[in-house]
């Protein structure tokens, strides 16, 4: 079974600095998406960012882009000039079979 | 559109007992999911369905069954509530295939305490 590790449970980070949230994965599978999900306090799921396996190129999203590195199963999630709504909890999720990190804890320091 | 919604956003169950926690859609999506998330935990696929009549178990099926008699509706069924069931329930649809770029679009979730 695939499984999806953030080996970080909690990040902080100053305000307008950058941060960096890991997530590696097991897969044999080379047709797959990678989604990094947002989860402020209200619960609610946003999707911040998307990855396509098959795409080299590593996406982008405005403040948030990624660092896709297939061979080494690595999908990291960056995020500059962080703000104050950026603290949440963020997800790492392997879109074949829907599995989801543990999960990250970032904290935004004013 | 409301998107998805679910009801009800947080219940006290006694164990033994049932409950069904409902989860609807008006985008006409085809794919829907229930993901259970326990504390400090990601999320979990219970069960997803493909279309209405049509669904199968995820990750961690056990203690829950579900039904699509509509494309807009998709309730989770618990029979015998049991504390490991404690648990914040999400609902997710998705227009195309479950393994495609489709972003899922999640319900607000439902907060089960089973005591």
């Amino acid at each position: 079974a695939q499984t999806v590790t953030q080996s970080q449970p909690e990040m902080s980070v100053q305000e307008a600095e950058t941060v960096t949230l890991s997530c590696t994965y097991d897969t044999s599978e080379s047709d797959y998406y990678l989604f990094w999900y947002k989860q402020p306090p209200s619960r609610q799921m946003i999707l911040v960012i998307r990855q396509e396996a098959y795409k080299q190129q590593n996406a982008t999203e405005n403040r948030f882009s990624v660092n896709f590195q297939k061979a080494a199963k690595s999908f990291s999630l960056k995020i500059s000039d962080s703000q104050l709504g950026d603290a949440a909890m963020y997800f790492c999720a392997y879109i074949r079979d829907m599995r989801f990190g543990a999960g990250t804890r970032l904290t935004v320091k004013p | 559109n409301a998107g998805v919604t679910q009801t009800p956003k947080f219940r006290i169950l006694k164990i033994g007992q049932s409950m069904t926690l409902q989860c609807t859609q008006d985008m006409n999506h085809n794919y829907m999911y229930w993901y259970r998330q326990d504390p400090g935990m990601g999320l979990k696929l219970i069960y997803y369905s493909v279309g209405a009549g049509i669904t199968d178990k995820g990750e961690v099926p056990n203690g829950y069954n579900v039904s699509r008699s509509t494309t807009e509706d998709f309730p989770l069924r618990l029979e015998l509530a049991a504390p490991s069931q404690t648990s914040v329930y999400f609902c997710a649809s998705t227009t195309g295939r479950a393994t495609s770029q489709e972003t899922q679009y999640f319900g607000p979730g439902t907060r089960l305490l089973v005591l």
